[in-house]
């Protein structure tokens, strides 16, 4: 069974750093790009970043709104998946998603979310 | 520019069907997008991917009742036989080039 269980959310101040992380099981972590999705309360689903695999060279791309303050990154030993997030704003409090890049494209399985919140 | 355009609501009775669409912006007509669900107080899960064509990929214990079609920009997920449980948001999904999007979502009342 996929399960992919994510942790390290939490209150953090503007202006200060998160890492999150994403443990994966159930599948061959390092044959599968990840991806991480954000949903503020409330409101819609948002696209933050994803990483491919190592076999085209771990590339990561991000949305425009964290691009240059989130770094995705992965350990496959591990079978980890982190999202590092720097300078924080208060607009980036959401509840934050991993999800499993399907082989067609897209995400086929989710993660329960972590929630950050960002204030001071 | 790569949107996807859905209504924020629908609403059809128990028992019945509902067919919700999911609409790609212009010039990218064939591109496939996935539908997922998301029920009150819970996580996203995967429903299925839909191409261009018709055919779709459903997610692992997805039951029959849920289905997916195309027409040109037009993508849609049908729900048969609605039951109480699939009253939820509904979101499409697209991919690019270095690209993600979701849709706004629609709000799936169950009456």
């Amino acid at each position: 069974e996929v399960q992919l269980v994510e942790s390290g959310g939490g209150l953090v101040q503007p202006g200060r750093s998160l890492r999150l992380s994403c443990t994966a099981s159930g599948f061959t972590f390092g044959d599968y790009a990840m991806s991480w999705v954000r949903q503020t309360p409330g409101k819609g689903l948002e696209w933050v970043g994803f990483i491919t695999i190592k076999a085209y060279g771990g590339t990561t791309e991000y949305a425009a709104s964290v691009k240059g303050r989130f770094t995705i990154s992965r350990d496959d030993s591990k079978s980890i998946a982190y999202l590092q997030m720097n300078s924080l704003k208060t607009e980036d409090t959401a509840m934050y998603y991993c999800t499993r890049v399907g082989p067609m494209g897209g995400s086929d399985y989710w993660g329960q979310g972590t929630l950050v919140t960002v204030s001071s | 520019q790569l949107v996807l355009t859905q209504s924020p609501s629908a609403s059809a009775s128990l028992g019945a069907s509902v067919k919700l669409t999911c609409t790609l912006s212009s010039g990218h007509s064939n591109y496939a997008i996935a539908w997922h669900q998301q029920q009150p107080e819970k996580g996203p899960r995967y429903l299925m991917k839909l191409n261009s064509d018709g055919s779709h990929n459903k997610g692992d214990g997805i039951p029959d009742r849920f289905s997916g079609s195309s027409s040109g920009a037009e993508r849609y997920l049908t729900i048969s036989s609605l039951q109480s449980e699939d009253e939820a948001d509904y979101y499409c999904q697209t991919w690019g080039t270095g690209i993600w999007v979701f849709g706004g979502g629609t709000k799936l009342t169950v009456l």
